[in-house]
């Protein structure tokens, strides 16, 4: 199956300081990409969809200028979370799929701890 | 809006023996897949099995086949011959084409040896 890279796996920054994660499809061109937020032993909770070249759109509820997403490229996405405070401590898992395919692949996810 | 509802919070069977998974869902629409996804504790997401709603033929992957009712909106996941590396959360999912996963709740699912 195609891979989709994730990185960084863990980050542990302080709060009022801003973290960036990447996400990457790395043989194929990702014309989506979804970006998750899962809390300990809880389902993946959808943050923003975003198409390259477009601007994400985001769930209810989602702060669009604390989470930004960027997907400048048909390989890349990035998920900035701007001044992390505890309670943004959680894992992230991206997600990547081209054209009409209907399979979604997961990166590997982030454990971000924001102390 | 869909949704989809695992009502199984924690199932646990022993090595060799078959369990299934339960799983329903909500839409309006007539052309849609479902997914089982399997979460091992790498968290890792892994695609166990594909269901199109258009086939009526049950999907099936080595061990892993579901029965997938369209009128009753019901999509369990069968394990038979459970192994020891089955042990994981596995999560339902609908998505309409490209458009975004829709997740359940998931299943804790314990293998005892």
């Amino acid at each position: 199956g195609a891979v989709v890279s994730q990185h960084p796996s863990r980050v542990i920054c302080k709060s009022g300081t801003s973290v960036k994660i990447e996400c990457r499809s790395l043989d194929f061109q990702a014309t989506t990409m979804f970006w998750y937020r899962q809390f300990p032993k809880k389902s993946l909770m959808l943050m923003a969809t975003s198409n390259e070249g477009s601007k994400a759109t985001y769930e209810q509820g989602v702060e669009k200028d604390k989470f930004l997403i960027n997907h400048a490229s048909l390989t890349l996405s990035t998920l900035t979370v701007t001044s992390a405070h505890p309670e943004d401590s959680s894992f992230y898992i991206c997600s990547a799929k081209w054209a009409q395919n209907t399979e979604a692949f997961f990166g590997q996810g982030t454990r971000l701890t924001v102390v | 809006a869909q949704t989809v509802t695992q009502s199984q919070p924690e199932m646990s069977v022993q090595e060799a023996e078959t369990v299934t998974l339960s799983c329903t869902y909500d839409t309006s629409e007539s052309n849609y897949y479902l997914f089982w996804y399997k979460q091992p504790p790498s968290r890792q997401m892994i695609l166990v099995i594909r269901q199109e709603a258009y086939k009526q033929q049950n999907a099936t992957e080595n061990r892993f086949s579901v029965n997938f009712q369209k009128a009753a909106k019901s999509f369990s996941l069968k394990i038979s011959d459970s192994q020891l590396g089955d042990t994981a959360m596995y999560f339902c999912a609908f998505s309409q084409g490209a458009q975004k996963l829709v997740f359940g709740q998931g299943t804790r699912l314990t293998i005892n040896p």
